[in-house]
């Protein structure tokens, strides 16, 4: 079983819409999860992490964690074509400091 | 603030040749990363160190050395290149705190083995 997994997508929604992103992890222990953007080219950027279960929002962009279930999700509402990117979700495993990330879901906003 | 820089962009490898990829950061970061991604891919902890003198493997590690003498210099050293390594290589840094864990990174260097 992979340490993170993301569905790769593409995953197509129209301009205005909620884009919702998946995201299950393997390591039970783990404590930190984060969400980051990845435009076709460049390198990536943070864009919101979360520790706690439960919802963290940020303008048009929500975390979700259910600790219990092993899934973290993203939210993005009223999505624009700029936020036409690969997301990727990174982990911070227990017994490391260092984050394992995701392969990523392509993500397409059509105007 | 320069951040970190990634020097070369890119590159061309015949078989079996070395060479070596700069990192340097100005953040003062003690942690500083490795990390290659193949198209399509998430990234890959190539090697990481959480301050001078101290490297640890990551997930991908064989092919690749380091070395980390100063806080702001990690470079990642590719010996005997082989068409697998193909792939963009990312330098990352961080405060190393595992509640944040934000990683900044380098632009990329795009590096080809023929």
């Amino acid at each position: 079983q992979k340490e993170v997994e993301q569905n790769s997508g593409p995953l197509s929604v129209p301009e205005g819409a909620i884009a919702s992103l998946n995201c299950t992890y393997s390591d039970r222990g783990s404590q930190s999860f984060f969400w980051y953007r990845q435009y076709s080219g460049k390198s990536p950027e943070l864009i919101m992490f979360i520790y706690s279960n439960g919802d963290k929002e940020d303008g048009r962009f929500t975390a979700q964690l259910n600790k219990a279930s092993q899934y973290v999700s993203l939210l993005i509402r009223d999505s624009q074509p700029s936020d036409s990117a690969t997301y990727l979700c990174a982990v911070n495993m227990e017994y490391g400091n260092k984050l394992v990330f995701g392969a990523g879901t392509i993500l397409r906003v059509k105007s | 603030n320069a951040g970190v820089t990634q020097t070369p962009k890119f590159r061309i490898l015949k078989i079996g040749q070395s060479m070596t990829l700069q990192c340097a950061q100005d953040m003062n970061h003690n942690y500083m990363y490795w990390y290659r991604q193949d198209p399509g891919m998430g990234l890959k902890l190539i090697y990481y160190s959480v301050g001078a003198g101290i490297t640890d493997k990551g997930e991908v590690p064989n092919g690749y050395n380091v070395s980390r003498s100063t806080t702001e210099d990690f470079p990642l050293r590719l010996e005997l290149a082989a068409p697998s390594q193909t792939s963009v290589y990312f330098c990352a840094s961080s405060y190393g705190r595992r509640d944040t864990g934000e990683l900044f990174f380098g632009e990329g260097s795009r590096l080809t083995v023929l």
